[in-house]
């Protein structure tokens, strides 16, 4: 069974830049997280979803950043634009009973 | 105060040697992640517990729901062990994550 699919894995752009990243969680896995990981520190919520639906978005930098799930599947999150201090890796993870699976990231950095 | 703490943040270690990892929480849980980060790595899941202990290879994972306590150990470490080590308390649909313990073992 394939694990969750994120891309791209590396991703450099110029400050005040759009940016995409993409997620394909595990099949049949209804909740889906996009998670932001500072240098050294532990992954941080921005949103996650139940099927199609943002159900916690409360840590979503909402001037910036957006993100959609369509038919509750693949979930894309977007910045725009984005700043220096958004270098970091997002994570995508999707879950069954509980238990998390984490996708390999997408390490952005911000020039 | 952070709802999840992690002890050490840094351990260093010889091959071989028996290693233990520390975590704290101060909220009510309904499961305990040890979750595993290799550098420029995704992140792996070690173990979910919510009770007792759980074994698979050389590693342990051990939890006193009373106490609000887990311990992730390291049977006869090697140099392949050297990552972060997160521990994360799944707590009302979301996981809040310790700040990590980063591992080196030297040959």
């Amino acid at each position: 069974e394939a694990g969750v699919v994120q891309s791209p894995r590396y991703k450099i752009i110029e400050k005040k830049q759009p940016v995409a990243f993409w997620c394909n969680p595990i099949s049949g896995h209804n909740t889906l997280y996009w998670y932001r990981q500072n240098l050294g520190q532990g992954p941080e919520l921005l949103i996650r979803y139940e099927n199609e639906e943002a159900v916690d978005d409360s840590q979503l930098p909402k001037d910036r950043f957006s993100a959609e799930r369509l038919k509750g599947v693949d979930s894309t999150l977007k910045i725009q634009p984005a700043e220096l201090g958004d270098s970091a890796v997002y994570l995508c993870a999707s879950q069954s009973y509980n238990e998390q699976f984490f996708g390999p990231g997408t390490r952005l950095t911000v020039l | 105060k952070n709802e999840v703490e992690q002890s050490p943040q840094n351990l260093t270690a010889q091959e071989g040697e028996f290693i233990t990892i520390n975590c704290s929480y101060s909220v009510g849980i309904s499961a305990l992640h040890w979750l595993q980060q290799h550098p420029g790595g995704g992140i792996v899941s070690l173990f979910m517990l919510s009770s007792g202990k759980k074994k698979h290879g050389r590693l342990i994972a051990t939890i006193n729901i009373q106490e609000k306590h887990s311990s992730l150990h390291i049977t006869a470490s090697h140099p392949r062990d050297s990552a972060v080590y997160i521990c994360a308390a799944y707590n009302t649909d979301k996981l809040i994550f310790g700040t990590g313990t980063r591992l080196q073992v030297f040959p």
